[in-house]
């Protein structure tokens, strides 16, 4: 199947710093991507879709200059949390999209990305 | 709009014993419908999927059947192993692309 890759796997960093997770389909193309939160013993949270040359689009409550996403090309995007505190620790998970809607579409999901705000 | 229901975990089995994890859904039309298991610290694997009415998807012993008279996907295993021990989504890609996820089923199973 489709092989999605997320960098870093896990990341540790100071209050106030800004941290870039990547998500990158290998083998195939993503026109649509989505970036997910999630808490210990919970759901994905969908935080925004990504779409390949135009704006992200953000869930309700998901601050956008908080969490910056960028879909430079069919195969990378990318979420910056900017000015991380410890509040913002979680797993980050990111999907690409396989497929039409209706018609054999299928996600596969990222590794995901451990931060650590501290 | 669009919801899955699953059942709440977690679900305790001892080894070899059957495995069923409810889930249903509401949705416009007929969705293709999937499975997703999360193993601890790691992300979404997909497991397994079926696209249209009546359709059985398996993989790794698991199976679910998709059923739009119960708008139902359970999913079931018939002996499961420590190694299934994980949380289970099941998912509705929904309409203008945003999938729907269930909360999930965290399994345990004992030795």
């Amino acid at each position: 199947g489709a092989v999605v890759s997320q960098h870093p796997s896990w990341v540790i960093c100071k209050s106030g710093t800004s941290v870039k997770i990547e998500c990158r389909s290998l083998d195939f193309q993503a026109t649509t991507m989505f970036w997910y939160r999630q808490f210990p013993k919970q759901s994905l949270m969908l935080m925004a879709t990504s779409n390949e040359g135009s704006k992200a689009t953000y869930e309700q409550g998901v601050e956008k200059d908080k969490f910056l996403i960028n879909h430079a090309s069919l195969t990378l995007s990318t979420l910056t949390v900017t000015s991380a505190h410890p509040e913002d620790s979680s797993f980050y998970i990111c999907s690409a999209r396989v497929g039409r809607v209706g018609i054999g579409e299928t996600q596969y999901f990222g590794p995901g990305t451990r931060l650590l705000v501290l | 709009g669009n919801s899955v229901t699953q059942m709440e975990g977690p679900v305790t089995l001892s080894e070899e014993a059957f495995l069923t994890i409810n889930c249903t859904y509401t949705a416009t039309g007929y969705p293709s419908l999937f499975w997703y298991v999360q193993y601890p610290g790691e992300g979404l694997q997909l497991l397994l999927k079926a696209t249209k009415a009546d359709d059985k998807g398996s993989n790794k012993g698991f199976e679910a059947t998709y059923r739009k008279e119960t708008t139902s996907f359970h999913l079931e295993k018939g002996s499961v192993q420590v190694s299934d021990s994980a949380v289970y989504f099941c998912v509705l890609p929904g309409g203008s692309y945003i999938p729907t996820f269930g909360r999930g089923t965290s399994l345990i199973v004992h030795p």
